[in-house]
């Protein structure tokens, strides 16, 4: 089956120390996406690529990097991590981001996400 | 700024029907989505709407009014399993996703 994959779906680091979430699909969608989402709130998007082209938030932290070396994979690196870094990373994709049509085109498809606890 | 507004929380039985509000006021419209989310689960898409009125699909229906800012997602013969977080999504001008925070919906039997 098509899918979103999300590697670790749990990951626990110390405050400060580097880590690294993965994010696979095979749709081979145009467009990938990572968002934070906290405990009962919207999931907030950090950054997003329309095939190379890398998009950041305006208010995403420097702390927060991310790579996609092929159409597949996405990553997201977390440099330095605090305690407030917390949360679900969901990543998500969608074949074409910008495309305004009653198609299925703009919906995004998500990984099962990977949980962070920074101790 | 950019809002989505939704009930926290919302309580019903099984086997009714329940009907879950959003008002959104964004820079443009170009869409809305409603998603499902299970606890500690990704979301998953339930459904869109971009022009005026009711969509349905099954046991959910969503409707859209573009000049009141205003949708709602509508649940028949709710099932226990459709316990989970309801997030309400708008994309405006730039196609940028607005999230709201979602609503909780707890079922009891």
């Amino acid at each position: 089956d098509a899918m979103v994959i999300q590697n670790p779906r749990y990951q626990v680091t110390q405050f400060g120390k580097p880590v690294t979430l993965s994010c696979s699909q095979t749709l081979n969608h145009n467009v990938m996406y990572w968002y934070q989402q906290k405990s009962s709130q919207a999931p907030k998007l950090l950054f997003h690529y329309y095939d190379k082209d890398f998009n950041n938030e305006a208010d995403t932290p420097d702390n927060f990097q991310s790579r996609r070396p092929n159409t597949s994979f996405c990553f997201l690196d977390i440099r330095s991590p605090g305690l407030g870094d917390a949360a679900m990373y969901l990543c998500a994709t969608s074949e074409d981001g910008g495309a305004s049509d009653f198609s299925g085109a703009n919906v995004l498809t998500f990984g099962a996400g990977s949980r962070l606890t920074v101790l | 700024g950019q809002n989505i507004d939704q009930p926290t929380e919302m309580t019903a039985t099984e086997g009714a029907i329940v009907q879950i509000n959003c008002t959104y006021q964004t820079s443009g419209f170009n869409g809305l989505f409603w998603y499902q989310q299970h606890a500690g689960e990704a979301p998953t898409f339930l459904s869109y709407n971009v022009l005026d009125g009711l969509e349905e699909k099954g046991r959910f229906s969503s409707f859209l009014s573009r000049s009141k800012g205003y949708s709602y997602l509508l649940l028949k013969e709710l099932q226990m399993k459709d316990s989970a977080s309801y997030l309400c999504a708008v994309r405006d001008s730039n196609y940028q996703l607005i999230w709201g925070a979602g609503t909780k919906l707890i079922i009891k039997p």
